[in-house]
């Protein structure tokens, strides 16, 4: 089983969707859990944190169930520049280790 | 501000040529990785160095060896490429004293035929 698992996608949704992508991890001792978003050949680069409680930024939303051990990330109102692949990350020993990638893509 | 660089940005290698992937970053940070990427597998990570004078291995170091230089620099050498190591690598650094937040470089493509 691999440490962080993801839905490869791709999502392709119409501009001004809400969509929402969900990450499991396997080591339940992670302390640290993060979003990154890397556009097409590009590097990846770090989108938001995730909290025990919740936190937004802007349109998103991401939410961490310790009990399940997985985490989400919500978009609301999809916009064109949200295309992209949205990598979930944990940290259960002091190095990150990296989901495979969501692939989003947003229609207009 | 550079932040990470990376040099080269592109390359191509015969099966049993060697070659060195330099990085570089001018935050000061301490700790610096290196990654490769590959379709559906996600980032995995090569080596990494949590202090000048430190390396350490991660999860696929079979190929590779690295050094750090000083606190800026951070390079990764393949003696002899083959082509499972046709990939996208990513040089990192992190402030590990304030963040878990780590700063990627625009990675290198390389090729091994």
């Amino acid at each position: 089983r691999k440490e962080v698992e993801q839905d490869p996608g791709p999502f392709n949704v119409p501009e001004g969707a809400t969509v929402a992508f969900n990450c499991t991890y396997s080591n339940s001792a992670s302390q640290s859990f993060f979003w990154y978003r890397q556009d097409c050949r590009k590097e990846p680069k770090l989108l938001m944190s995730v909290y025990s409680s919740g936190n937004e930024d802007g349109r998103f939303t991401a939410q961490l169930n310790r009990a399940s051990q997985y985490i989400s990330l919500l978009i609301r109102d999809s916009k064109l520049s949200d295309s992209a692949t949205y990598l979930c990350v944990v940290n259960p020993t002091g190095k990150l280790i990296f989901g495979q990638g969501t692939t989003l893509q947003v229609k207009p | 501000n550079a932040g990470v660089t990376q040099t080269p940005k592109f390359q191509v290698l015969k099966t049993g040529q060697s070659m060195t992937l330099q990085c570089a970053q001018d935050m000061n940070h301490n700790s610096m990785y290196w990654y490769r990427q590959d379709p559906g597998m996600g980032l995995r990570l090569i080596y990494y160095s949590a202090s000048e004078g430190t390396t350490d291995k991660g999860e696929v170091p079979n190929g590779y060896n690295v050094s750090r230089l000083n606190k800026r620099e951070f390079s990764l050498r393949l003696e002899s490429a083959a082509p499972s190591q046709t990939s996208v690598y990513f040089c990192a650094s992190r402030d590990r004293d304030r963040s878990y937040e780590q700063y990627f470089g625009p990675g290198t493509r390389l090729t091994v035929t």
